[in-house]
C-alpha cells in the first residue's frame, strides 16, 4: 500500500462547478500537508499549505485536513478552464531533521467551458 | 529571479550510454531536490542537498545513479549506464531552508527517453 493515495481521474466538470479533489493517507507522522498544482509539461507549483487539522481558505481554494481520517481535500469554488491541470497531494514528515515531502500521485482536472 | 533552471528540456539517448542533467537553484535557496516523476510511481524524491552537501540519498535507485552540488549554484544528476526504465522526467526544486513554509520551486523539468 502506498502511503499516500490519490485517484488519478481524469475529472471532468463544466466551468463554474465546485470541484473536490481527495486524498488519504496511512503515515500518522505526517505534519504538514500541502496542495501543488502542475500544469501541463511545467513543474508543480505550490497552491496551499497547511499545517493542523480542520480549513484554510485563499481566494476559490480551501484545503480541509483530518487527521483522525488521515483525508485530506481540496476544494476548488466557481472553477476555470485554466484550472485545467494536475492536482497533487504532498504530505511531510520529520526525517533527520527535514521535511520529507511524500507526494501523491496526482489527479488530473479538465474544466469545460 | 528566473526561477530553477535546469537543463537540457528533452534528452533521448540509447542505452548504455552516460546522461547529465543540470540545474541552478534560485539564489539565496540553500535546499536543493532531485525528483523523478512517471505516470505510475508519481513524483520521487531521489536526493536532498542542504548547504551543497548531501543530506538524504536514500531514493537514489541504485549504483547507476549520482549527484551532485559542487557550489550553491549548480547540481548535477548523472545515470551511468543509463536503461529504458530510466525514461521518466526529472525535476530539480529548491527552497530556502529546511522549511516548508513557501514551498519547492520546481524547475520545468528535464524528460528522459531512454531507447
Amino acid at each position: 500500500q502506498k502511503e499516500v493515495e490519490q485517484d488519478p481521474g481524469p475529472l471532468s466538470v463544466p466551468e463554474g462547478a465546485i470541484v473536490s479533489l481527495n486524498c488519504t493517507y496511512s503515515n500518522s507522522a505526517f505534519q504538514y500537508f500541502m496542495w501543488y498544482r502542475q500544469y501541463s509539461r511545467k513543474g508543480p507549483e505550490l497552491l496551499m499549505y497547511t499545517y493542523s487539522s480542520g480549513n484554510k481558505e485563499d481566494g476559490r481554494f480551501t484545503a480541509q485536513v483530518d487527521k483522525s481520517s488521515k483525508y485530506i481535500s481540496l476544494f476548488i469554488r466557481d472553477s476555470q478552464p485554466s484550472d485545467s491541470a494536475t492536482y497533487l497531494c504532498a504530505m511531510s514528515e520529520d526525517s533527520g531533521g527535514y521535511q520529507k515531502v511524500t507526494f501523491g500521485t496526482g489527479t488530473k482536472l479538465q474544466v469545460i467551458p | 529571479d528566473a526561477g530553477v533552471i535546469q537543463s537540457p528540456r528533452h534528452e533521448v539517448t540509447e542505452m548504455g550510454q552516460e546522461v547529465t542533467l543540470r540545474c541552478k537553484p534560485i539564489s539565496g535557496h540553500n535546499s536543493l531536490f532531485w525528483y523523478r516523476q512517471t505516470m505510475m510511481r508519481g513524483l520521487e524524491l531521489l536526493i536532498y542537498f542542504n548547504n551543497n552537501v548531501p543530506i538524504d540519498d536514500s531514493g537514489m535507485p541504485e549504483d547507476r545513479f549520482s549527484a551532485k552540488m559542487p557550489n550553491a549554484s549548480f547540481s548535477t544528476l548523472k545515470i551511468q549506464p543509463s536503461e529504458p526504465r530510466d525514461s521518466a522526467v526529472y525535476f530539480c526544486a529548491s527552497c530556502p531552508n529546511r522549511g516548508l513554509d513557501y514551498g519547492y520551486t520546481f524547475g520545468s523539468g528535464t524528460r528522459l527517453t531512454v531507447v
